[in-house]
């Protein structure tokens, strides 16, 4: 299963709102997820199940969408919400990830 | 909860090296596990899954036959056996705690700082 994210990269003010999106190449239900990864740091989980948020994770990070269709939205850039996102699909083996969306101050 | 990998370094193309994953914090032998890669300025990539007892094992393609993935654990320790090493491999690998749930599926929770290995002549 191929997974296309959108934009591979954007550049956004402090206080905006901000969508990724990303296409899975057949249907995978919920089953997926987001991470974020800031540079040179291991990916962090934001979002597991298409829209649940994992715990700790500021209610600014929102995921929705099923079958194939997937967005993360963050409700308001803040400073530390610079970095790259990725989705990942866990219907089927192998695991793929999305190509990453690196989000970039304006 | 702590998750520490090592093993990596330099090893010449065709070689082998042994990935070590230390699991501290949370009862390991409850998780299934993974393990993951990312090329230098690239994107991430899944290698390897395997569930809590060792009973279902899967690979990517790009490296069945080559790595093998085990797990003991008495030793709270995940590993990754990686053998006939390309360029193409070079890579920090990390290592991640997978919380499968029935209803909301798998998910990489916690993840190590990861080990860098170089394929190189």
């Amino acid at each position: 299963i191929q997974l296309t994210q959108s934009p591979s990269s954007l550049s956004a003010p402090v206080g905006d709102r901000v969508t990724i999106t990303c296409r899975a190449s057949q249907g995978i239900g919920s089953y997926l997820v987001w991470y974020q990864q800031k540079l040179g740091k291991a990916p962090k989980l934001l979002i597991y199940a298409a829209s649940t948020l994992q715990s700790g994770v500021p209610s600014r990070f929102s995921g929705s969408g099923s079958g194939t269709d997937f967005t993360l939205t963050i409700s308001s850039l803040q400073p530390e919400d610079f970095a790259t996102y990725y989705c990942q699909q866990l219907n089927s083996y192998p695991f793929t990830f999305g190509g990453g969306t690196k989000v970039e101050i304006k | 909860v702590q998750l520490v990998e090592s093993g990596g370094g330099l090893v010449q193309p065709g070689g082998s090296l042994r990935l070590s994953c230390a699991a501290s914090g949370f009862t390991f032998s409850t998780y299934s596990m993974n393990w993951v890669r990312q090329a230098p300025g690239k994107g991430l990539e899944w290698l390897s899954y395997i569930s809590s007892r060792s009973s279902s094992i899967y690979y990517a393609d790009s490296v069945k036959g080559r790595f093998t993935v085990s797990r003991d654990n008495t030793k709270n320790s995940l590993y990754l056996q990686m053998n006939n090493l390309r360029v193409e491999d070079t890579a920090v690998y990390y290592c991640a705690r997978d919380p499968w749930h029935p209803t909301t599926g798998h998910a990489f929770d916690i993840w190590g700082r990861g080990t860098m290995v170089t394929v190189s002549s």
